[in-house]
């Protein structure tokens, strides 16, 4: 059975403080991403990698970074979170190798910063 | 261009009634349109796909209907069961966009008994 898991399941973090939200798949998938979800937005883009060590902007990159050591693990960093990085933070896997492009999804991350 | 338009928001059908979601596109180079359901608690997990060289694909009582002229296309779930209520999001995707999806904003459906 696929899986990908997500660090916490809730997270309360402070204004200013540095977040780490980590995300496994046991699926040896190349393609990872983080998105982030919140009503009436859907899910929104963050940051993918397509490699270990390689990553790209997705569409809502400012105030968050990520880090691909491992092709298993991508992690999201919010360098100083904010109050507006309130939400759920979703990882993914897929593979270019499914025609389908599916993506594999986590439980996601509910962070909320006070 | 690479938005993905989602409606209703919200939806509410009865117990074997049949619950329609739509989306439209302005891209013409998606050539991948899938459905992802959410329930509360879990990620979202594909449903349901097509290309658009097919204008329906049915799973079961799920069934996508595709418009390319319209470039819309529409989630038919048919007997609509309580164990239906999710989130639904439409998504698109193309061959240069690599394994990216471009999402909707999501329908949250209820299913009364």
């Amino acid at each position: 059975d696929v899986k990908v898991t997500q660090s916490s399941r809730y997270l309360v973090k402070r204004t200013g403080e540095k977040v780490f939200l980590e995300c496994v798949q046991d699926m040896d998938h190349e393609n990872m991403f983080w998105y982030r979800q919140d009503p009436g937005l859907g899910l929104r883009l963050i940051y993918f990698s397509y490699d270990v060590k390689m990553k790209e902007k997705g569409d809502i990159p400012e105030g968050y970074s990520v880090s691909r050591e491992k092709k298993e693990r991508f992690s999201l960093i919010l360098e100083s979170a904010s109050t507006n990085q309130t939400s759920m933070y979703l990882c993914a896997s897929s593979s270019p190798q499914l025609s389908s492009y599916e993506q594999y999804f986590g439980p996601g991350t509910r962070l909320t910063v006070t | 261009q690479q938005q993905v338009k989602q409606s209703p928001q919200s939806l509410i059908v009865q117990k074997g009634g049949i619950s329609i979601i739509n989306c439209a596109y302005e891209n013409t180079a998606f050539d991948y349109f899938p459905w992802y359901q959410q329930f509360p608690g879990k990620g979202p997990a594909l449903l349901i796909a097509i290309r658009p060289d097919v204008s329906e694909k049915k799973e079961g009582r799920f069934t996508i209907s595709f418009n390319k002229s319209a470039k819309q296309f529409s989630l038919h779930i048919m007997d609509s069961q309580p164990g239906d209520s999710a989130t639904y999001f439409c998504a698109a995707s193309m061959e240069e966009y690599g394994n990216k999806l471009v999402f909707g904003a999501g329908t949250i459906l209820r299913v009364k008994s």
